[in-house]
């Protein structure tokens, strides 16, 4: 059956540092995948997105990668701050009509 | 404001009494979906509209019913509520299949 794994302990991370998490997938190829970020409380906001033709995506402090090999999406936040303590959420997308499967999220904590 | 709007936010009810959940969202998206989420289980996709009248199941669309009757509203139906649709529910657009997903604010629904 068709998994996507993301590491449900929280990632403690000292401000400065580059915290990365990981969104392995089984079963599944992706045309695309996402990453959200989720409060407590609230509705996700959009991070990024990349495609499966492409290898890295930037955005300010944020990068992903993906590897369709090792079916893996790597999620990295540099020079972490205390506000990107938050729950992150990759999501994959298999065709272009909008269906979308979640990962279960990993916490980040960053600490001053 | 572009945003997604869902109503009601907390709702206790009973099993059995029919409900409705609303969204919409003034973004003039062709895309609209709906999630719940669970602990340890992160975001399902229930339900997902490319357009007008066409909608189609997620993950889990067991116990509900959609339709989009028009592009800016998506309303979710709960026939027969059951405990077990006890959820954080969240309902999002997107400009394309494949884009960002704006969610709404989310609606606690609480079946006893």
């Amino acid at each position: 059956s068709q998994k996507i794994e993301q590491n449900s302990e929280a990632l403690n991370i000292q401000e400065g540092k580059t915290a990365t998490l990981t969104c392995n997938y089984t079963n599944y190829s992706p045309a695309y995948l996402q990453w959200y970020r989720q409060d407590p409380g609230r509705g996700p906001v959009f991070l990024l997105l990349i495609r499966e033709n492409e290898k890295e995506k930037r955005k300010e402090r944020l990068k992903v990668t993906f590897d369709t090999t090792l079916k893996q999406s790597l999620f990295h936040i540099t020079a972490s701050q205390p506000a990107d303590s938050a729950t992150y959420l990759c999501a994959l997308g298999t065709d272009s009509w909008g269906k979308l499967q979640f990962g279960a999220g990993t916490q980040v904590v960053v600490t001053p | 404001e572009a945003q997604v709007t869902q109503n009601p936010r907390y709702l206790i009810t009973v099993t059995g009494k029919k409900l409705t959940v609303t969204c919409s969202q003034n973004m003039n998206h062709e895309y609209m979906s709906w999630y719940r989420q669970d602990p340890g289980l992160g975001l399902r996709q229930i339900y997902y509209s490319m357009n007008v009248e066409v909608t189609d199941k997620g993950d889990v669309p067991e116990g509900y019913k959609v339709s989009r009757k028009e592009k800016r509203n998506f309303p979710l139906i709960l026939e027969s509520p059951s405990p077990n649709q006890t959820s954080l529910y969240f309902c999002a657009s997107s400009s394309t299949g494949v884009g960002e997903q704006y969610f709404g604010p989310g609606t606690r629904l609480t079946v006893t």
